[in-house]
């Protein structure tokens, strides 16, 4: 059973626009969400993260919204550049049962120069 | 940042054979990691989570005694596909964590493609 799904394989954007990256989630009990970004052929590298207490948390261009009622997260990037052309996960955790982090199956994102 | 390393980063071999996969973390003590298993188009699977000196915790499915994991040191932890075959041929990603009183985040290495002829 998935409980966490990025329901888009792929998106393209053009270069200078904003790219917004979606994320649902199933379990209620989760709390803490990542977004972690992988070039081909490396490991996927950490982002941005929100815990619920907050809905929203900003660092530069990259933004993550999280609606908890919604059980829905995305992540806004603004303005889009060629190097954030990547796949996209988003991941979720429960802390208090353990550190067990859920990923969704990623999205594509190509922007376009 | 923090550093996971992994290797090898591709590895063929043929059924039957047994395969190591090595991860480190290289500047800061890991007492968890946490070893992944990817398909494509797929997400990235749990499969079993080592603590340093003791007993991996392995998920529903996953079979122990196929998938041995090691974890000896507070920077090292290994993963032996045993008697390998063809459908065990996947992307195997492994993930480190700190101490986990301050370092929430995980630290992937750069995964390991396994394939099995």
């Amino acid at each position: 059973d998935q409980q966490v799904k990025q329901n888009s394989p792929s998106l393209s954007v053009q270069e200078g626009r904003i790219s917004i990256l979606n994320c649902d989630y199933t379990n209620s009990m989760f709390d803490y969400f990542l977004w972690y970004k992988k070039y081909p052929a490396e490991g996927p590298t950490f982002l941005i993260s929100i815990s619920s207490i907050k809905d929203k948390n900003e660092d530069g261009r990259f933004t993550v919204f999280l609606n908890k009622s919604a059980k829905h997260l995305s992540l806004h990037i603004v303005p889009s550049q060629p190097g954030d052309s990547a796949v996209y996960f988003c991941a979720a955790s429960a802390r208090n049962t353990g550190n067990q982090f859920y990923f969704g199956t990623g999205t594509s994102l190509t922007v376009i120069p | 940042g923090a550093v996971v390393s992994q290797h090898p980063s591709w590895v063929i071999c043929k059924s039957g054979t047994s395969v190591k996969i090595e991860c480190r973390s290289l500047d800061f003590q890991a007492t968890t990691m946490f070893w992944y298993r990817q398909f494509p188009k797929q997400s990235l699977m749990l499969m079993a989570t080592s603590n340093e000196g003791s007993k991996a915790t392995y998920e529903q499915g996953v079979e122990k005694d196929k998938f041995l994991i090691n974890h000896a040191s507070l920077t090292l932890s290994t993963l032996t596909v045993t008697s390998a075959h063809p459908e065990d041929s996947s992307f195997y990603i492994c993930s480190a964590q700190g101490d986990g009183t301050a370092n929430e985040k995980l630290f992937f290495g750069s995964g390991t493609q396994l394939s099995v002829l």
